[in-house]
């Protein structure tokens, strides 16, 4: 079965850390998304990439920093410069980046600074 | 400026009735497409239903339909005889032409009372 993955569902660090988080997709999408989700909040845009070995910031990228060496994975590492870490991170692809396309998530990462 | 307005407090149905979620958008952008997405309490984001600006019918998908009023820049999320799990959060999201970004509202909670 195509889709994406996640892994670990839950991750607990210490603040001062680095850590990271992994995502794979074998859909065969180009372009992969990560999002940040708070409680009782909406998600916000970490990080896209729409081909292999390019990538943009997106609403919130300060204290993280991703990589895409390869069309299926996508990681995301949240850096110590992260002032709130601990939060829902969800990653997403999509087919292309027309308008049309909607994402297909992950089933998330929730990660725990202390 | 809010691209995407959900305001509606937690809302509430009886079961194998309809529910009506509103969402208001804000976009110059002649193409866009709106999303609706469906998380429940275990995290993941499950898409729903798909309309582009450009579309002339109302989008449906099974349960949910799509009353778009484009003059009022609205596109509410309509579930016909609703079950206990549609008991979850809700979320409109828009993806507009000159942006690869999918931009989320605050989300709406949604309860099922049998």
């Amino acid at each position: 079965d195509g889709g994406i993955t996640q892994s670990p569902k839950y991750l607990f660090r210490k603040e001062g850390q680095n850590v990271t988080l992994s995502c794979e997709q074998n859909l065969n999408h180009d372009a992969m998304y990560w999002y940040r989700q708070d409680p009782g909040q909406g998600l916000r845009l970490i990080y896209y990439s729409q081909i292999v070995n390019d990538f943009q910031k997106g609403d919130i990228a300060e204290g993280y920093s991703v990589s895409r060496e390869k069309k299926e994975s996508f990681p995301l590492t949240v850096t110590s410069a992260q002032k709130n870490p601990t939060a829902f991170y969800l990653c997403a692809s999509s087919i292309g980046n027309r308008f049309n396309s909607p994402l297909h998530f992950g089933n998330g990462t929730r990660l725990t600074v202390t | 400026a809010q691209k995407i307005t959900q305001t509606q407090p937690g809302m509430f149905v009886q079961e194998k009735e309809a529910v009506t979620l509103d969402c208001t958008y804000d976009t110059s952008d002649p193409s866009y497409g709106l999303f609706w997405y469906k998380q429940p309490s275990s995290g993941e984001m499950i898409f729903l239903i798909y309309q582009g600006s450009y579309d002339q019918q109302n989008a449906t998908e099974g349960r949910y339909s799509l009353n778009f009023q484009k003059a009022r820049k609205s596109a509410n999320l309509v579930i016909s005889a609703s079950q206990l799990g549609d008991s979850a959060m809700y979320f409109c999201a828009m993806r507009e032409r000159d942006n690869s970004k999918l931009t989320f509202g605050k989300g709406i909670t949604l309860s099922v009372r049998p």
